[in-house]
């Protein structure tokens, strides 16, 4: 069964740089049918799309916050990863990562997720 | 991107129906038929209910169901239970960016 897990720093100061893994068990990532995706949740708040990235290294990025983000693929290491410059307050947030399923039959929905991990932005 | 309009909380006693509005523009839930429903219950990670409008993942009750009309995506359930208790929240593709909408909280009376 496939599983992702969220890893990397809980506490982040300001200005500097976040940044997230997820670890992908029980599957492949370099799968034709599925691209990788990154979403956050601010504490108390909704759902806010970051990223997404196929095996090959095809990025699409949450325009709001294009200029800030990074998204990259090791296929060796079935692991993706998240990096968000020049973070503040506001970038404090749950990060998931999850599967984004993208059939030749079915349209994009995010079907399996990781559980989550706390990032909190202080000095 | 604005994210999608979404009622801020609904609710019903068990054995009853609710509906979840999503409301976009023709530029995402309007403009394709990829709108998703995601259930989270606190603490947890979001589980995905519905996908393409209206289909079930599998394991997903038929209780739960989809449809679109224009620019707005509803999401019903019927036969209430305790455990459906939850936030939700609807997702849209939007030409190569997906939307979501600020969720919903359901409470069961």
């Amino acid at each position: 069964q496939l599983q992702l897990q969220e890893s990397g720093p809980g506490l982040v100061k300001p200005s500097e740089t976040l940044s997230l893994t997820c670890t992908v068990s029980g599957g492949s990532i370099s799968s034709s049918s599925y691209y990788w995706g990154w979403i956050r949740q601010p504490p108390g708040k909704g759902l806010e799309w970051i990223g997404s990235i196929y095996y090959s290294g095809s990025t699409y990025y949450n325009p709001s916050l294009k200029s800030r983000v990074t998204i990259s693929v090791d296929t060796s290491k079935n692991q993706f990863s998240l990096k968000l410059s020049s973070v503040t307050a506001a970038d404090t947030a749950v990060y998931y990562c999850a599967r984004l399923q993208v059939g030749a039959t079915t349209g994009p929905a995010f079907d399996i997720w990781g559980q989550g991990t706390m990032v909190t932005v202080s000095s | 991107q604005s994210a999608l309009t979404q009622p801020r909380s609904v609710s019903g006693s068990p054995g009853q129906s609710v509906t979840i509005s999503c409301t976009g523009t023709s530029s995402d839930v309007g403009g394709y038929n990829y709108v998703s429903w995601y259930q989270q219950h606190p603490g947890k990670a979001p589980k995905l209910m519905i996908y393409d409008v209206s289909k079930r993942p599998s394991g997903v009750p038929d209780r739960f169901s989809g449809s679109k009309s224009g620019n707005t995506a509803s999401l019903t359930i019927s036969g209430l239970q305790a455990e459906d208790e939850a936030d939700y929240y609807c997702c849209s593709y939007a030409g190569s960016y997906k939307v979501f909408g600020g969720g919903t909280k359901l409470t069961v009376l």
